[in-house]
């Protein structure tokens, strides 16, 4: 088993659907993130939680909407999307926010028709 | 503001050729952290390795090996005797101290072909 695990690895969403993503990390680590790629772009940061609290929002629109239950698992609800929100999303997680370097799951990779 | 730059977008060399991979950052802070990642295929990026702004010593680790200049800002990374399995695509990354994201660079893509 992976040390950080994304549900569903693939996602197809029409515009007007709501669907969410889903991480868990088996590494006893206390910070996890949301990144987003896109083709041709440099990883970019979404939301930071350390100790389940959200520490980073990185100007995210409302249409993303995280959710972290416990230091183990974190969510990304997806409502009214765009197409141009096509990309792989990345979940990682980290020892604690600022501490040790990242551990990522595989991606799940949407695509809003 | 921080920034890490790859300039090379694409990289193609035959199996057991040497390859380096350039990263330049820019950063205001005297800490910092600098990162390698790998991306396959199947899309996790990979943990290569990590290093700090006080140490400058070059790194081998088997057919890798990173070479970190302050002078120049950059922190290079070598694959030595190339193999398909090195086909990915490499992250650049940097992280201010005190700050609990990575700024990562827009990756090179390298194609190891037989």
């Amino acid at each position: 088993e992976t040390g950080v695990t994304q549900t569903p690895r693939h996602l197809v969403m029409g515009m007007t659907n709501k669907k969410s993503l889903k991480c868990e990390q088996h590494l006893g680590h206390n910070a996890m993130y949301w990144y987003k790629q896109s083709a041709k772009k440099p990883l970019e940061l979404m939301f930071v939680y350390n100790f389940k609290e959200q520490t980073e929002n990185n100007s995210v629109p409302s249409r993303f909407s995280p959710e972290c239950p416990n230091s183990s698992h974190l969510f990304l609800h997806l409502h009214t999307l765009q197409p141009e929100d096509s990309a792989l999303y990345l979940c990682a997680s980290s020892q604690e926010a600022g501490y040790g370097e990242l551990f990522f799951g595989e991606g799940s990779r949407l695509t809003v028709l | 503001a921080q920034k890490v730059t790859q300039a090379q977008t694409e990289i193609s060399v035959v199996e057991k050729e040497d390859v380096t991979l350039d990263c330049v950052y820019e950063t205001r802070d005297t800490t910092y952290y600098l990162f390698w990642y790998k991306q396959p295929p199947s899309g996790e990026l990979v943990f290569l390795i990590r290093r700090n702004s006080f140490d400058e010593q070059n790194e081998i680790s088997g057919r890798y090996s990173w070479n970190f200049q302050k002078s120049t800002s950059s922190f290079n990374f070598t694959i030595t005797a190339s193999q398909v399995v090195d086909s990915a695509v490499y992250f650049c990354a940097l992280s201010e101290a005190g700050y609990s994201t990575l700024t990562f660079g827009k990756g090179t893509m390298l194609l190891v072909s037989p």
